[in-house]
């Protein structure tokens, strides 16, 4: 059974462009996450979300909108397309207040 | 933010050997975890530490929290060609909690195991 799935798996994409990552899980789990991991493999959180309430925003660019229609939803939405967001993005999950989150298999982004 | 300082940043061994990684703070954390990512996956938690001088194992893992509450180790005994993969601590930002919680991960330890 899947805890937190993404799709895609894999986005190839053209500067400028607009494009969304979509996020679930299964958990119960309150609370939900977006970490970005750059080639050097350093994760990053970007934003978290609380029973579909924006908690946390780490100065990411306005061009990344995150949404939660549900506590078990959470999709990211990208404006604008730039070279420096190819990454890695991963969704996670947790309880409320931790500890331990639950991520999901990553959705790899590459901006041409 | 806090700043965690992960060492060594790779790590290439011969199968059987054991293995030692840590993790420094230059603050206080309440909590440690590890996790490992395997090549294409998400992290996964592998062990997590709540008390300052625990000592906590899971299979062939064992994970210390130092009794400074600076530090964390993580040792991996008997290594298999399966270990393979990046090993991070992680630790929640001091005055997260509750719906704020936030972790801090560590730039993680690339474990390399020669069958």
């Amino acid at each position: 059974d899947t805890a937190v799935s993404q799709t895609p798996k894999y986005l190839v994409t053209q500067m400028g462009n607009d494009k969304s990552i979509k996020c679930e899980q299964n958990l119960g789990h309150d609370t939900m996450y977006w970490y970005k991991q750059d080639s050097k493999k350093f994760l990053k959180i970007m934003f978290s979300y609380n029973n579909k309430e924006l908690i946390i925003n780490e100065t990411v660019p306005n061009r990344f909108s995150p949404k939660s229609p549900d506590k078990a939803h959470l999709n990211l939405h990208i404006n604008s397309l730039e070279l420096g967001d190819s990454a890695v993005y991963f969704c996670a999950s947790s309880r409320l207040g931790g500890t331990g989150e639950f991520f999901g298999p990553g959705t790899r982004l590459t901006v041409l | 933010g806090q700043q965690l300082n992960q060492s060594p940043q790779s790590m290439f061994i011969q199968e059987g050997e054991d293995v030692s990684m840590n993790c420094t703070s230059s603050s206080i954390f309440n909590t440690w975890l590890w996790y490992k990512q395997d090549p294409g996956e998400g992290p996964v938690l592998l062990i997590a530490l709540y008390k300052a001088g625990e000592l906590t194992s899971n299979g062939r893992l064992t994970a210390q929290f130092g009794i400074t509450r600076k530090d964390s180790f993580l040792n991996i005994s008997a290594s298999i060609p399966s270990d393979v993969g990046i090993y991070f601590c992680a630790g929640p930002d001091n005055g997260s909690g509750g719906s704020n919680y936030k972790l801090t991960f560590g730039k993680g330890t690339l474990l390399t195991v020669n069958p």
